[in-house]
């Protein structure tokens, strides 16, 4: 079953204008990590952020965690074109057998317009 | 960060027939998995990658189906047996250090 579940589905800005996207999750976890996969090719692993973590910072993107809530944000500042793709949370579990795999959630797909 | 390679890219096979897949990590990782993407969807765990032992599968996946090999750090094979149509996807391997999991550009599998 599905861990995470990204909101929105799809985004669709200006170049310039910031995105956000958000992440919820279910049960506990070890850390949580972005990935960017741009039209079906491989992932890109953004930013990893642990459980006792509350914001992470990239370049022009952020990240904030908030296990009480059990929910997570990806800001990505002054988009570009470039930044157009399809971007994942993924959930590595505290508890359940985990062995460090990872639970996917369905995607945000980004279009930033120029 | 780890650097995967995976061969081949993409292939088109005909149903019932077999396809290994080949992951290379440039640098040794703790953990090495494999992700099915099926089409417009997210991705989803196949199976853990152990060196020198069985494979450990997640519901819904089995040997027979997704044979596994991983005979060192660096290496991993998955072999997508007796294609069927619904075989069609994205398969990507990664590679877990210190929490952090990278993924390979993935193999797209097409099955007639």
């Amino acid at each position: 079953s599905q861990q995470g579940e990204e909101d929105p589905q799809a985004l669709s800005i200006q170049e310039g204008e910031n995105a956000t996207m958000n992440c919820s999750y279910k049960t506990s976890i070890n850390n949580l990590q972005w990935y960017r996969q741009n039209s079906g090719r491989g992932l890109v692993h953004l930013i990893l952020i642990r459980s006792n973590e509350r914001e992470k910072h990239s370049g022009r993107l952020r990240v904030t965690l908030d296990t009480s809530k059990k929910s997570s944000s990806l800001l990505i500042t002054a988009s570009r074109a470039a930044d157009t793709a399809s971007y994942f949370c993924a959930t590595d579990l505290r508890y359940g057998g985990s062995q460090g795999n990872l639970i996917f959630g369905k995607g945000t797909k980004l279009s930033v317009k120029p | 960060s780890a650097v995967i390679s995976q061969k081949p890219s993409r292939d088109i096979c005909q149903r019932g027939t077999s396809l290994t897949i080949q992951c290379q990590v440039d640098s040794q990782v703790t953990m090495m998995f494999w992700y099915r993407q099926q089409p417009g969807q997210s991705l989803t765990l196949i199976a853990t990658a152990n060196q020198g032992s069985e494979a450990t599968y997640e519901s819904g996946f089995v040997i027979d189906k997704f044979p596994i090999s991983r005979p060192n750090l660096t290496f991993s094979t998955l072999t997508v047996s007796n294609m069927s149509p619904e075989d069609s996807s994205i398969y990507l391997c990664s590679g877990s250090t210190r929490g952090e999991q990278f993924f390979g550009p993935g193999t797209r599998l097409t099955v007639l």
